[in-house]
Order: C-alpha cells, then sequence, then structure tokens
C-alpha cells in the first residue's frame, strides 16, 4: 500500500516560492503518476500538475508559469515549487498517485495535505 | 476552467438513495472516459470511490455506483448509512488546453 507524506513550511510570503515535498513509502516511485492538489479553505479541488516516474511532466496551464515539479528517485520523493505567490495560493496542498495507466483515471493515494498560507 | 456544476448538498434517510449529478460541457465530461468521484471527510484527504466513471477500485462498498449520459456523470450512493455523510467531488479530464478540472463538491447529509 503506497503511502505520501507532504512536509514543507506553512508560511510563505508574498511574491516568495512555495515549496512542498511529498515522500512515497510502501511502494516505488516507479509505474505512478505523481501529482499536486490544492484546495483553497472552504473552496473545491485544483490540479496543479503532475510528472511520471520517468520524469516528463504537465502543468495545469494556467499555474505552468510559475510550477515546477520534480522527482529525486533516490530519496523516492517528488517536490512542488511555485513561485510568486500571493494569497490566492493559500490552501491545503496534496500530493497524490495515480497507479492507472492514464493519468487521469483518478487519484488512487492521497497525503493527508499540508496547509501553506501566504501572508506577510 | 470552470469548475463543473454540483449541487450543494443533498440528503436522504438511512437506508436510501441519494444521486449527485456533476453537469459540465462536450469539452470535459461529455468527451471523455476519464471521470473520478471522490469523498472527503472534514479536515481530511479525499478517497477515490471511482475512476474511469464507472469502475469501483477495491476496497469501495458496492452500495457506490456512478454513470454518465451526455455532459452529465452522476453518483448514486444506496442504502445510505452514517458513515456516508461527507463531501463528495467529481473530476474530469478536459483536454489538453485545461488538462483536469474538478466539480464544485456536494455535501451530502444523512437524515
Amino acid at each position: 500500500q503506497v503511502q505520501l507524506q507532504e512536509s514543507g513550511p506553512g508560511l510563505v510570503k508574498p511574491s516568495e516560492t512555495l515549496s512542498l515535498t511529498c515522500t512515497v513509502s510502501g511502494g516505488s516511485i516507479s509505474g505512478y503518476y505523481w501529482s499536486w492538489i490544492r484546495q483553497p479553505p472552504g473552496n473545491e479541488l485544483e490540479w496543479i500538475g503532475y510528472i511520471y516516474y520517468s520524469g516528463s511532466t504537465m502543468y495545469k496551464p494556467s499555474l505552468e508559469s510559475r510550477v515546477t515539479i520534480s522527482l529525486d528517485t533516490s530519496k523516492n520523493q517528488f517536490s512542488l515549487k511555485l513561485t510568486s505567490v500571493t494569497a490566492a495560493d493559500t490552501a491545503v496542498y496534496y500530493c497524490a498517485a495515480t497507479a492507472s495507466s492514464s493519468w487521469a483515471s483518478g487519484f488512487d493515494y492521497w497525503g493527508q495535505g499540508n496547509l501553506v498560507t501566504v501572508s506577510s | 476552467q470552470s469548475a463543473l456544476t454540483q449541487p450543494r448538498s443533498v440528503s436522504g434517510s438511512p437506508g436510501q438513495s441519494v444521486t449527485i449529478a456533476c453537469t459540465g460541457t462536450s469539452f470535459d465530461v461529455g468527451g471523455y472516459k476519464y471521470v473520478s468521484w471522490y469523498q472527503q471527510y472534514p479536515g481530511k484527504a479525499p478517497k477515490l470511490m471511482i475512476y474511469d466513471v464507472s469502475e469501483r477500485p477495491s476496497g469501495v462498498p458496492d452500495r457506490f455506483s456512478a454513470s454518465k449520459s451526455d455532459n452529465t456523470a452522476s453518483l448514486t450512493i444506496s442504502g445510505l448509512q452514517a458513515e456516508d455523510e461527507a463531501d463528495y467531488y467529481c473530476c474530469s479530464y478536459a483536454g489538453i488546453y485545461t488538462s483536469l478540472v474538478f466539480g464544485t463538491g456536494t455535501k451530502v447529509t444523512v437524515l
């Protein structure tokens, strides 16, 4: 059973870079699509992007200019960087995994979430 | 990139059935077979309940079923139980220019 755990700062200043890491346990990085999804307080979920175990990535077009997702197979981790943050980026950030051959099928595994607040 | 439309809330008594509609367009729900549904308890991570429109992951009770017709996907909970009280979100692939879109969420209340 794959387990995911997010880590990173809970407070980021406006205009700075949000950085989060997701550690994968109970399974290998191989064969999965690894995604980041966020949920502003009281709002719906928003998919940010994914990285495949091969290293290929896809980002939500409206966030693409500010997002980078990377993979560290030696540590069984993948990471999110979101630049130039504003208050609108305040959200609970989840890492998630898709086991299917199609990344859009559904997110089988989720981390517990990491609340990130953007504030000075 | 509008979110898919869901009713804000639905309710039912134990043992009854409730259906949640997820309305999109031909560019998302109506155009692809990639619709998924998630259950979320307050303060918790979502849980995958349905993938690929109507497939149930291992461990999800068969009381949960889903389908799609034109631009609307639906999740039905049969034999409603107290533990089904949660928020439910649909999600659909929406092509390369939008990629993935979630629904607005529905709160299911067990009376």
